[in-house]
């Protein structure tokens, strides 16, 4: 049962708009959470994370939100560049664990 | 470059021939974990390697194994691939603690398996 989603498998923004990617978890005890991101024939690369005991965190150009209420978190990227484009992948797990939950990503295209 | 690399980066077999995707890690983590990925999903955990201890997923079929001879090192063996078993086979490494915050895994590049 996948108790990661990502809803939307793809994403076409252009140069210097906002993309913001969606994931929704099921598993009450995840409270930690990681987004990657992937180019082709490349393994998957950390990008940002956020603990439960935040809202928000951001790193340059990338911003996480999390509503645990709703069991809910998104990537903002502002302002969205070419080499932005890749396929990005919501993980989670819980505290004590490394097992990480993968999502099944969301391919973002960046238009020039 | 601290770094974790996956051999042979492309493998075709042939139906029911042995096949082993090879993993290397510089980084001296505790934990080597296998996941097989498929278009458009998520990618799914196999097993992993708690040092030396061995720990296998539920779901995943008898037809992997794995093997771990020492730290650096992580071999995934599929004793008789189906057609079923083409996918992107991703090893990734941390350092297992069991913190709040950090311990984010390492991916190496993959290897595609095409079963003929």
């Amino acid at each position: 049962d996948q108790q990661v989603k990502q809803n939307s498998p793809s994403l076409s923004v252009q140069e210097g708009r906002i993309s913001i990617l969606n994931c929704d978890y099921t598993n009450s005890m995840f409270d930690y959470f990681l987004w990657y991101k992937k180019y082709p024939a490349e393994g998957p690369t950390f990008l940002i994370s956020i603990s439960s005991i935040k809202d928000k965190n951001e790193d340059g150009r990338f911003t996480v939100f999390l509503n645990k209420s709703a069991k809910h978190l998104s990537l903002h990227i502002v302002p969205s560049q070419p080499g932005d484009s890749a396929v990005y992948f919501c993980a989670a797990r819980s505290s004590g664990d490394y097992k990480l939950s993968f999502g099944a990503g969301t391919t973002v295209t960046v238009r020039a | 470059d601290a770094m974790v690399i996956q051999n042979p980066r492309y493998q075709v077999t042939q139906f029911g021939k042995p096949v082993t995707l090879s993993c290397s890690q510089t980084l001296n983590h505790n934990v080597m974990y296998w996941y097989q990925q498929k278009s458009s999903q998520a990618p799914k955990l196999l097993f992993h390697y708690y040092d030396k201890d061995f720990n296998n997923e539920a779901d995943t079929p008898d037809n992997f194994q794995s093997r771990r001879p020492n730290t650096s090192f992580c071999f995934l063996d599929i004793r008789s691939p189906g057609l079923g078993d083409a996918a992107m086979y991703l090893c990734a490494t941390s350092s297992g603690g069991g913190e709040r915050e950090g311990n984010e895994q390492f991916f190496g590049p993959g290897t595609r398996l095409t079963v003929l």
